[in-house]
């Protein structure tokens, strides 16, 4: 009964696919995040749901696309990935002020 | 320009020592802030969190210090243990859905 779980929890991939990250949470929250976090453990906002309405795109690349199904799912699609597109990318989700996090997704980029 | 600053970015404890990390914000809109504990391979796991109406907040050997007015809040961590060596995130936010915004990190061990 996991709050935030994420799919998959490593990802190896060529420069130049396309691949998806899928996030579920079971709290009922409104707000969902995906959140970067690179090699320095920095953790970087890059998006911010409501009620599966987008409410902040943190200059991300237009080839990260996130997509809200519904509120408790947030997937991140990311077209043509790059080698500096490796990082952990973590899913949150948020209700009366609190946060939670998922496990994050390890992305590589060979 | 970095809206949240962490410092220090790694700390060294002696057990039953006491860890202090600091954090300055500079947005006086923010009126939540949260502490975050990661360990290797996880997510951050919400440790700890106090709104600017307070001065202290306590739970168990972790508590918060928070002044408002120079716009610092810290962790002090009691009678530290190795169980707690992890990096540990302070983190602020406007509204109780607006963004979270984290500092840097610290990297914390404690040793035995």
């Amino acid at each position: 009964d996991t709050a935030v779980s994420q799919t998959p929890k490593y990802l190896v991939t060529q420069m130049g696919n396309d691949k998806s990250i899928k996030c579920e949470q079971n709290l009922g929250h409104d707000t969902m995040y995906w959140y970067k976090q690179d090699s320095k453990k920095f953790l970087k906002i890059m998006f911010s749901y409501n009620n599966k309405e987008l409410i902040i795109n943190e200059t991300v690349p237009n080839r990260f696309s996130p997509k809200s199904p519904d509120k408790a799912h947030l997937n991140l699609h990311i077209n043509s990935l790059e080698l500096g597109d490796s990082a952990v990318y973590f899913c949150a989700s948020r209700g009366r002020g609190e946060a939670f996090f998922g496990q994050g997704t390890r992305l590589t980029v060979v | 320009q970095q809206q949240v600053k962490q410092s220090p970015q790694s700390l060294i404890v002696q057990k039953g020592g006491i860890s202090i990390i600091n954090c300055a914000y500079e947005n006086t809109a923010f009126d939540y802030f949260p502490w975050y504990q990661q360990f290797p391979g996880k997510g951050p796991a919400l440790l700890i969190a106090i709104r600017p109406d307070v001065s202290e907040k306590k739970e168990g050997r972790f508590t918060i210090s928070f002044n408002k007015s120079a716009k610092q809040f810290s962790l002090h961590i009691m009678d530290s243990q190795p169980g707690d060596s992890a990096t540990y995130f302070c983190a602020a936010s406007r509204g109780r859905d607006d963004k979270i915004i984290f500092g840097k990190g610290t990297r914390l061990h404690i040793l035995p």
